[in-house]
């Protein structure tokens, strides 16, 4: 079946700081890929996406590349802010009509101190 | 604006009462879901709808049970048989077909307490 590995967490960085969380994933299908932020007491919110091998997926300064030959959709940011602190979730989407549902990884909380 | 609504925020269950989740959204979209999200577990599929008065289980659909007569409106029930309700629940939704584009739409949320 469809799969998602994360890293797992917590992860505490500094301010201004590199950020790489990893994620790859198995699908029986020729998937889209997402990640998703959640804020404390908060629903999800799409940060960005890629539907197809080597597109790239960017917004608010994060960045994943779809890479089909690792199977992975690492999700990285040049210098992180205290308000980037939240818990991120990979996900995919295997095109499947009737049948269509995401996948979740088990989400990486990210804590960034000043 | 559109978006998904959830209510209510909080809500708390005495053992062996059956409560019921609301989820409305006015996006026009086909297809809704219900998660369950629990610490260190990420979420997990309880059930999801393609289209109205059709909805199909997910991963963990034992005590639970939805229904789908409005395409506006996907309420959850979270039912007795249900042994280990608490947790926070989510539901979404998405256009269909979308198959290669959108993700999905979350409603902010019921975080449920059994007493």
């Amino acid at each position: 079946g469809d799969s998602v590995t994360q890293m797992e967490g917590p992860v505490t960085l500094s301010e201004e700081a590199f950020l790489t969380i990893n994620c790859t994933y198995t699908a029986t299908g020729y998937p889209s890929l997402f990640w998703y932020v959640q804020y404390p007491g908060e629903g999800l919110q799409l940060l960005l996406k890629a539907t197809k091998a080597d597109d790239k997926g960017s917004n608010k300064g994060f960045e994943a590349t779809y890479r089909k030959e690792t199977t992975s959709f690492h999700l990285e940011k040049g210098s992180v802010q205290v308000s980037d602190s939240a818990v991120y979730f990979c996900a995919l989407k295997v095109a499947n009509f009737g049948n269509e549902k995401l996948t979740f990884g088990t989400g990486t909380r990210l804590t960034i101190i000043p | 604006d559109g978006g998904i609504t959830q209510s209510p925020k909080y809500l708390f269950r005495k053992e062996g009462q059956n409560v019921t989740l609301s989820c409305e959204q006015n996006l026009n979209h086909d297809a809704m879901y219900w998660y369950r999200q629990d610490p260190g577990q990420g979420l997990r599929l309880i059930y999801y709808s393609q289209i109205v008065n059709d909805f199909q289980k997910g991963d963990i659909a034992e005590g639970y049970s939805v229904s789908r007569e409005k395409k506006e409106s996907f309420p959850l029930t979270v039912t007795s048989a249900q042994k280990n309700p608490t947790a926070f629940y989510l539901c979404a939704s998405t256009t269909v077909p979308g198959v290669l584009g959108p993700g999905y739409t979350f409603g902010s949320g019921t975080r449920l307490t059994v007493v």
